[in-house]
């Protein structure tokens, strides 16, 4: 069964610092390959998506994410955060199993706290 | 705008009283799924449905059960909440992920269940 590790569950950064968060899978096959950011209060978001080509993907509000098919990474970053990153951050994983498509499998989540 | 709408944002309910929290969209996709989300726990797959074909994840327990009348709804039934089940409950929808490349879901706001 697939599944998804987020190294770190509460990153605390101030304003302009960088900032990557790390995600790792286990899957040998096909796979796509998510974030998604919950900001307080609301819904999960799409953040940003990799299902082919270029492996450096670049999402909304300046995040982008490499997939590292040797590595089973899929980390997220960004050069710059603003306190208005403050969020939590899943990272999620849906593999191509022949059986079914359907099942995104999710990370525990990193809480990032930015301060201003 | 196109959404994912649930019903009610929060809800109580007494141990083993049965209680339902309902999904709807305006997306018209083919696809709804129902995650359990504890607190600092990832989004739990609890069943999906492609279109009225439900599909129950092996690990979801008995006391929940789910309906989709037609297109636009899905409810979650729990027939007898125990203090284990309080948590938040996600509805996300998407469209067939056979047609495309990826399987990208909308969620919706969540529905936070106490059990008292």
């Amino acid at each position: 069964a697939q599944s998804v590790s987020q190294h770190n569950h509460h990153v605390i950064l101030s304003e302009a610092a960088s900032l990557e968060l790390g995600c790792n899978y286990s899957y040998g096959g096909t796979v796509n390959l998510f974030w998604y950011v919950q900001y307080p209060g609301q819904h999960l978001q799409l953040l940003l998506k990799y299902f082919s080509g270029d492996p450096l993907v670049r999402g909304i509000k300046g995040f982008e994410a490499e997939f590292i098919k040797s590595k089973f990474s899929f980390n997220l970053r960004k050069p710059s955060v603003q306190w208005s990153d403050t969020a939590e951050y899943f990272c999620a994983v849906n593999a191509h199993s022949g059986g079914s498509n359907y099942k995104l499998t999710f990370g525990k989540g990193t809480l990032l706290t930015v301060n201003p | 705008d196109a959404m994912v709408i649930q019903n009610p944002r929060y809800q109580v309910t007494q141990f083993g009283k049965p209680v339902t929290l309902s999904c709807s969209q305006t997306l018209n996709h083919n696809v709804m799924y129902w995650y359990q989300q504890k607190s600092s726990q990832a989004p739990k797959l609890l069943f999906h449905y492609y279109d009225k074909d439900f599909n129950n994840e092996a690990d979801t327990p008995d006391n929940f059960q789910s309906r989709r009348p037609n297109t636009s709804f899905c409810f979650l039934d729990i027939r007898s909440p125990g203090l284990g089940d309080a948590a938040m409950y996600l509805c996300a929808t998407s469209r067939d992920p056979d047609r495309g490349a990826y399987n990208e879901q909308f969620f919706g706001p969540g529905t936070r269940l106490t059990v008292l």
